[in-house]
């Protein structure tokens, strides 16, 4: 059982490159999120999906697009990356359940330089 | 705004000593549910415990408890018995809205450190 997979693990790109950092999950859920993490800030939600066709904005959305055409998949697209970009990137997600906990992914650490 | 608050950057423990990390949050909600992860050095997530705001009692898993103050909006995390592994990162949660929306706010963390 694989989980909540994302790819790549590291990534550097340069100022205005785009790209898309890729999440997959087996697990059926319904609920997937996209959070950065920087040193001494927590994970702050990017953007955050409750099911095929359905996205929302998080707390720090911009620079970021997202989609979900399936279940399984919800990438992250960076249109032109920034150097205030440079984070570590989780996927999570979760079944429909109020109480149930969040899967997470292992992350992508990305540099924009 | 819904914010949770871990006013512990850092954190010793001597190995076998229980240890508690502090969590209070602040929400409007009725209906809230409190949550820790753990983040290795490794860097993955690992959930530990969950808190429902209806709970009466303190949840417990193994060697983690969450000691649950409603009134006093705190959810400070024990762990008992320290062990080596246990050194990491701990972040506290707190899922906000009700069904359909499921936003999870996080902590800033609290760097363990089980000294042998």
């Amino acid at each position: 059982n694989a989980g909540v997979t994302q790819t790549p693990k590291f990534q550097v790109l340069k100022t205005g490159q785009s790209m898309t950092l890729q999440c997959a999950q087996d697990m059926n859920h319904e609920y997937m999120s996209w959070y950065r993490q920087d040193p001494g800030m927590g994970l702050r939600l990017i953007h955050y999906s409750v099911g095929a066709g359905i996205t929302d904005q998080g707390e720090v959305p911009n620079g970021y697009n997202v989609s979900r055409s399936t279940t399984e998949d919800f990438p992250l697209r960076l249109l032109s990356a920034a150097p205030s970009q440079t984070s570590v990137y989780f996927c999570a997600s979760k079944d429909r359940g109020m109480n149930t906990e969040a899967f997470f992914g292992q992350g992508t650490r990305l540099t924009v330089v | 705004a819904q914010k949770i608050t871990q006013t512990q950057p850092g954190m010793f423990v001597q190995e076998k000593e229980a240890v508690t990390l502090d969590c209070t949050y602040d929400t409007s909600d009725q209906s809230y549910g409190l949550f820790w992860y753990k983040q290795p050095s490794s860097g993955e997530m690992i959930f530990l415990i969950y808190q429902g705001s209806y709970d009466e009692q303190n949840a417990t898993e193994g060697r983690y408890s969450l000691n649950f103050q409603k009134a006093r909006k705190s959810a400070n995390l024990v762990i008992s018995a320290s062990q080596l592994g246990d050194s990491a990162m701990y972040f506290c949660a707190m899922r906000e809205g009700t069904s359909g929306t499921y936003k999870y706010i996080f902590g800033t963390g609290t760097r363990l450190k089980v000294l042998a």
